[in-house]
Order: C-alpha cells, then structure tokens, then sequence
C-alpha cells in the first residue's frame, strides 16, 4: 500500500521569500509522484509530475520539486513566493494498477501555504 | 482543451434525499475518475472506469453510490438516501495516460 505524508499542515512565508513544502511517500514499487495546487472553493489544479528521468522536475508558475529515492521525497520548492501562491498544496503518488489499466493517485493531507504581504 | 467539467458546482439536498453529480471529462481521455474530499483532508479515489467499463470501486463507495458512464464518454455519481457524512467535495478527473487531469470539483452539503 501507498501512502504519503506532508510534514507541514501550514506553512506561513513573508512575500518573495523561498519556500519549501516537504513530502514524503512509501511504497513497494516504483512511483510516479505529483504535487497539485487547489485554490479556495476550487478542484486541482497539477503543478508539476515525475515519471522518470532527471530527478528535478521543473512545474509551472515558478515551482519545482526533486525526487529523491533514498529519503523517498519529493519536496516542492520555490525561489521566491508571490501573493497569488497562497493556496493549499497537496503532493500524491501513483503506481500503474496493470489490471485495471489505472494510475490511482493517493494524496497527502495537504499543506496550506499563506503568503504574507 | 476545455478541462475536466462538473455540475452542479454546488448542491444543498436535505437528508434521505437523492442527488447526481455529472462530469464531463476532456474529449480524448478514455479513463475517468471519481474522488471525494472532505474538509482538511486530501482527496480519496472512490471509482474508475476505462471508456464505459467500471473497473474498479473503492470500499469507501458504499451501496448507496453508484456511477455510471454510458457510452464512455460523460459520467454521472449518483447518491441515494443521502447522510451527512456525505458532505463533501466531489472531483471528478480524467486522463489519457499518465496524467490525471481534476475538474472544479462539485460541492455536497446535506443538512
């Protein structure tokens, strides 16, 4: 079974400061790894995705995230925030399901980024 | 592109009652997804199907839900003798391959 843990429930960062949002994923079999982004009263919205390949993945509006399989992380990361950041971020694993023909995300609890003016 | 499309974004429905949900997925994605998120939690897969077969079904989807994609192409989520623990966000998501790709999700409050 899959699961995935975000460290941080919220994260309060000043603007055009770096940020940092940690995730952590077990599993038996090898991954594909997602963060998604919802805004308030919004479905969501994919940020950026590993499948394989170079381990830094870069995503839109400025954020990436690198996938390390010793420590199984895959932590997002941006430079500097901006207002319109502020958001709840969710990271979610998938494994392909052969018999169903299925990828099945299994999300985090989420982390809840307020970008302070 | 037109995105992954669900309504009613919104739905208020008394106890005992029943609702249904439809989504709309991207054109030329075969796979559709059901999830359901609660308040401060991440969302959790209820159902899948692959063009109108549904191939798989989560515990969480009790006998009193049941979805539907005639034709493979749009679906419905119907849910009878509604509860409030059903009180949730409903997302609907497709895919063609590896991505899966949500929509605006449909709000349930019952009361």
């Amino acid at each position: 079974a899959q699961s995935v843990t975000q460290l941080d429930s919220q994260v309060p960062v000043f603007e055009e400061a770096p940020v940092e949002l940690r995730c952590n994923y077990s599993s038996s079999v090898s991954v594909y790894l997602f963060w998604y982004v919802q805004y308030p009263n919004q479905g969501l919205q994919l940020l950026l995705k590993y499948l394989s390949g170079s381990t830094l993945v870069k995503g839109i509006n400025g954020f990436e995230a690198e996938f390390n399989k010793s420590q199984t992380s895959f932590h997002l990361r941006k430079p500097s925030v901006h207002i319109s950041d502020t958001a709840e971020y969710f990271c979610a694993v998938s494994d392909f399901d052969s018999g169903a023909g299925s990828y099945q995300l299994t999300f985090g609890k989420g982390t809840k980024l307020s970008v302070i003016p | 592109d037109t995105g992954v499309s669900q309504n009613p974004r919104h739905k208020i429905t008394k106890r005992g009652q029943n609702v249904t949900f439809r989504c709309d997925p991207i054109s030329e994605h075969n796979r559709l997804y059901w999830y359901r998120q609660t308040l401060g939690q991440g969302p959790e897969f209820l159902t899948y199907f692959q063009n109108e077969a549904q191939l798989e079904k989560s515990r969480l989807l009790s006998d009193r839900f049941s979805a539907e994609r005639p034709k493979g192409s749009f679906s419905t989520l119907e849910i009878q003798r509604t509860e409030q623990g059903d009180s949730a966000m409903y997302l609907c998501a497709s895919s063609s391959l590896d991505t899966i790709y949500f929509g605006e999700g449909s709000w349930l409050t019952v009361v």
